[in-house]
């Protein structure tokens, strides 16, 4: 079957503006990820959706970014008033249930101008 | 708090010889262990876990990791290495408790396998 897919798969928008990414997990998965990696760098958390239990989202680094996400489906995740530092591959992954291994998307590169 | 620590940046080997790939965990209870693979331009693949059971655990494309709870690590290793093993590895922990289902990755350590 399909895996996770993301898009877009780039984005390069303008400092400032806002700009939302999207994630299709694999049909079924309860669990959903966000992580970002920056150049160069590891993954970075940022929040984990588990079927309908309140996200965890004690990764996001600021209230510029915000997560959703459909029952146990689609997930956006949006960035308002981009910066320069938000520049990185943002990275959806999904999972069948909590900890079993989780399916990564190939990324979305955001680059901020 | 749990934790992942992958010590070593870069790993070099020479093709044919054995690869080992060091990762050390720090977490509460009972492991759940993941190594992951990034090769260039590509989305991380999953290679292999540990949840319980024997402590060497099988993977994808002849990788194999071991378990050592006395020494909190889980070492990815190969019996002989190909050029096409050159990636990015990450091991990951997943988290329990308050954190639980949240995995936790190490910096990665980038695999070079030279002909």
């Amino acid at each position: 079957g399909a895996g996770v897919s993301q898009s877009p798969s780039n984005k390069v928008t303008e400092k400032g503006k806002d700009v939302e990414l999207r994630c299709d997990p694999i049909s079924g998965h309860t669990a959903l990820y966000w992580y970002r990696q920056r150049l160069g760098q590891g993954l970075e958390f940022l929040i984990y959706f588990q079927g309908n239990s309140a996200p965890d989202k004690s990764g996001l680094p600021s209230d510029r970014f915000s997560a959703e996400r459909t029952g146990e489906s689609v997930s956006t995740l949006t960035i308002q008033r981009t910066q320069q530092e938000d520049s990185a591959v943002y990275l959806c992954a999904s999972g069948e249930y909590v900890n079993t291994e989780a399916f990564f998307g190939q990324g979305t590169r955001l680059t901020v101008v | 708090a749990q934790s992942v620590a992958q010590p070593e940046d870069q790993v070099n080997v020479a093709e044919g010889n054995p690869l080992t790939v060091k990762c050390t965990y720090s977490v509460s209870g009972n492991p759940y262990l993941f190594w992951y693979v990034q090769y260039p331009n590509r989305g991380l693949q999953f290679l292999l876990k540990y949840i319980t059971g024997d402590n060497l655990v099988k993977g994808s494309y002849g990788f194999e990791a071991e378990f050592n709870k006395s020494q909190t690590s889980f070492h990815l290793k190969k019996p002989s290495a190909l050029v096409s093993d050159s990636a990015l590895y990450f091991c990951a922990v997943s988290g329990r408790g308050s954190t639980l289902g949240r995995l936790y990755f190490g910096r990665g350590t980038q695999l070079t396998v030279w002909p």
